[in-house]
């Protein structure tokens, strides 16, 4: 079965200084990974995904996230916090069949001014 | 290009009511989703449905959820009865399908937040 672990349920960072989103996965398959956010009362939107392809992964608004296949993990970056980046984020595997996600239970991101 | 659509966005019913989402995905798009989303938790998978046929539903409660793709495009939700267990925000996703091989997006919908009391 896969799963991914967050190792961190909430971070707090200042605006201007990194963000670093820590996430561990298992799978039996080689997996797709992804990143989703949630502001509040908005809808999941895609950050960036891995798909076997390189693994340093550029997604949007700044953010990135490398695949260590030695580590699993997959943890998500951005050199610079934004107060706007404040949220909700969710480290996600699929199966890569039905592409059935699994999440983790999310880290709550803080920025402060 | 218009998102995937749900409504209600709140609803608030007493125990053992009945309740219903509806959801109506992106145009085209073959793969519809619904999950439960608890909160301080990660979504769960609760059906998918491929066309207007479902694919997988191991992990929705059958004794009071139901779900249904009429001619694989809109979707609805039904929980009969309401449990207070069951107050969480459902979401609803969709995506092409490209084969067993693809990776494309899952898009969301906002969600339907529902308490129960």
């Amino acid at each position: 079965a896969q799963s991914v672990t967050q190792l961190d349920s909430h971070v707090s960072v200042s605006e201007g200084t990194p963000v670093l989103l820590r996430c561990n996965y298992s799978s039996s398959y080689s997996p797709s990974l992804f990143w989703y956010v949630q502001h509040p009362n908005k809808g999941l939107q895609l950050l960036l995904k891995y798909t076997s392809a390189a693994t340093l992964v550029k997604g949007i608004n700044g953010f990135e996230a490398e695949f260590k296949k030695s580590e699993t993990s997959f943890h998500l970056t951005k050199p610079s916090a934004h107060m706007s980046d404040a949220a909700e984020y969710f480290c996600v595997v699929s199966d890569g069949g039905a592409q059935k996600l699994v999440f983790g239970q999310g880290t709550r991101l803080t920025i402060n001014p | 290009e218009a998102g995937v659509a749900q409504s209600p966005r709140y609803k608030i019913i007493e125990k053992r009511q009945s309740v219903a989402f509806w959801c109506n995905p992106i145009s085209g798009h073959a793969t519809l989703y619904w999950y439960q989303q608890i909160l301080g938790q990660g979504p769960k998978l609760l059906i998918q449905f491929q066309n207007n046929g479902v694919v997988d539903d191991s992990q929705l409660p059958k004794d009071r959820f139901s779900a249904e793709r009429l001619k694989g495009v809109d979707s609805t939700l039904k929980i009969q009865p309401a449990k207070l267990e069951d107050s969480a925000v459902y979401l609803c996703a969709s995506r092409t399908y490209r084969g067993a091989k693809g990776t494309d997006t899952q898009y969301f919908g906002p969600g339907t937040r529902l308490t129960v009391l």
